[in-house]
């Protein structure tokens, strides 16, 4: 998937449940990113980062958390904190200097049933 | 922070025909501003960009007109065919690693573009 990939592709997640959301890259990037997109709406920044162990807060970071052991790894937990968690959540990176262009992942769907 | 408004939401025009899509965006200090396109279900994909040295961009059909001094910019598709149905994104942000860390896209809210045959 470009370099990019989430998983999965889409995602259940029960009243009160926590769930990560997984985005792994290859493309040696610096900087990963966490998008949630709702249905008529542009993509809003939950959480980014651009190093190894360390990440900022984005306009919507409230019932989400992140972690960024592996400079390839990204992934976003979904806490029962999160009122309203469906929606489609894209991941993307950026390389550091080099390049302004995102590379998104596919994105995760997730559902609340 | 950055604030980036875009019109119309939907558009429609007849194949062979233009569209244009507007954005206007609030920090002058914004110098890079992408355009993706969305089709359902599927990740955005960047297909063209311009940094704020530039007034004008061109790729075959598509391209991207700056105004620094209105803060606005825009999509010009020419030509249009059904495959250029899908949601356009614009977005805007400081280009490159700045003081304050890495980039951040601001997107705009999306246009949904229907081509009818």
């Amino acid at each position: 998937d470009g370099g990019i990939t989430q998983s999965p592709k889409y995602l259940f997640r029960k009243e009160g449940q926590n769930v990560t959301l997984s985005c792994e890259q290859n493309l040696n990037h610096d900087a990963m990113y966490w998008y949630r997109q709702d249905p008529g709406q542009g993509l809003r920044l939950i959480y980014y980062s651009q190093i190894v162990n360390d990440f900022q807060k984005g306009d919507i970071a409230e019932g989400y958390s992140v972690s960024r052991e592996k400079k390839e790894s990204f992934p976003l937990t979904v806490t029962s904190a999160q009122k309203n968690p469906t929606a489609f959540y894209l991941c993307a990176s950026l390389a550091a200097r080099t390049s302004y262009g995102y590379t998104f992942g596919s994105g995760t769907r997730l559902t609340v049933v | 922070g950055e604030n980036v408004e875009q019109h119309p939401s939907t558009l429609s025009v007849q194949e062979g025909d233009s569209a244009v899509i507007k954005c206007t965006y609030s920090d002058s200090a914004s110098n890079y501003f992408p355009w993706y396109k969305q089709e359902l279900g599927k990740r955005p994909q960047l297909i063209i960009d311009i940094r704020s040295n530039v007034g004008e961009k061109k790729d075959q059909r598509i391209a991207v007109t700056l105004n620094k001094t209105a803060k606005h910019f825009s999509l010009h598709i020419t030509e249009t065919q059904p495959e250029d149905s899908a949601v356009y994104f614009c977005a805007a942000s400081m280009g490159g690693w700045s003081g304050q860390g890495a980039q951040k896209l601001v997107f705009g809210q999306g246009t949904r573009l229907t081509i009818n045959p």
